[in-house]
């Protein structure tokens, strides 16, 4: 069974700080990993898909990054706007659908 | 660009009850998404659409059913709810491609319903 673990599950920053979040996976064959941000009330936000082990993507200050067992969203210099729960996805190459982890809720403190 | 539209936004209901919950697809895209996500938790998958048809489906129980118009908006029924189908429900489109129609996919506010 596919599964998707994210930690920590929630994270005070201070403003400037830098940090990582973690997205940990197990699938048979991985099709795709998706980083979504999720604002209280709303849907969630696509931030990135990484395909394949060594991938990178970046997007202001954030830098996605991806190996064969886990994936870390890099948070770089955050600001208070960037305050949010940060899910993860993962799509097997099976057919399979999507499964997300339960999210990591991110506080940047000014 | 029109983003995803979902209605109702709120919508309370009582056991045994019916619903059907309403989505537009953002313009260009011909997949559609349905996942319920539970306070606290992340988005679990119900079923996808693609052209009109049910493209792939997740753990969830027949009274949970679907369907997508020619225009590519989408409905969600849920008969006889239960206290546990509360949750918020969202509804995401695509233009499908390498991933699917799980790429990039734009999500609606979603519709917080509530089974008393």
């Amino acid at each position: 069974e596919d599964q998707v673990t994210q930690s920590p599950e929630a994270l005070r920053l201070q403003e400037g700080e830098s940090s990582s979040l973690n997205c940990s996976y197990t699938v048979s064959g991985l099709r795709g990993l998706f980083w979504y941000r999720q604002d209280p009330g709303k849907g969630p936000e696509f931030l990135f898909t990484l395909y394949s082990a060594g991938e990178e993507k970046e997007k202001e200050r954030l830098k996605a990054t991806l190996t064969k067992k886990e994936s870390f969203l890099h948070i770089t210099a955050p600001k208070p706007e960037d305050s949010a729960t940060y899910l993860c996805a993962v799509l097997n190459s099976g057919n399979t659908p999507l499964v997300f982890g339960k999210g990591t809720r991110l506080s940047v403190i000014a | 660009e029109t983003g995803v539209t979902q209605s109702p936004t709120h919508l309370i209901k009582t056991r045994g009850q019916q619903v059907t919950l309403r989505c537009s697809s953002q313009s260009g895209h011909n997949t559609v998404s349905w996942y319920q996500q539970a306070l606290g938790q992340g988005p679990q998958f119900i079923f996808q659409y693609y052209r009109e048809e049910e493209n792939g489906r997740g753990n969830f129980p027949p009274r949970f059913s679907g369907l997508q118009f020619p225009n590519y908006s989408s409905e969600l029924n849920v008969n006889a709810l239960e206290l546990d189908d509360s949750a918020l429900y969202l509804c995401a489109s695509s233009r499908g491609g390498l991933a699917g129609g799980y790429n990039e996919q734009f999500f609606g506010p979603g519709t917080r319903l509530t089974v008393l």
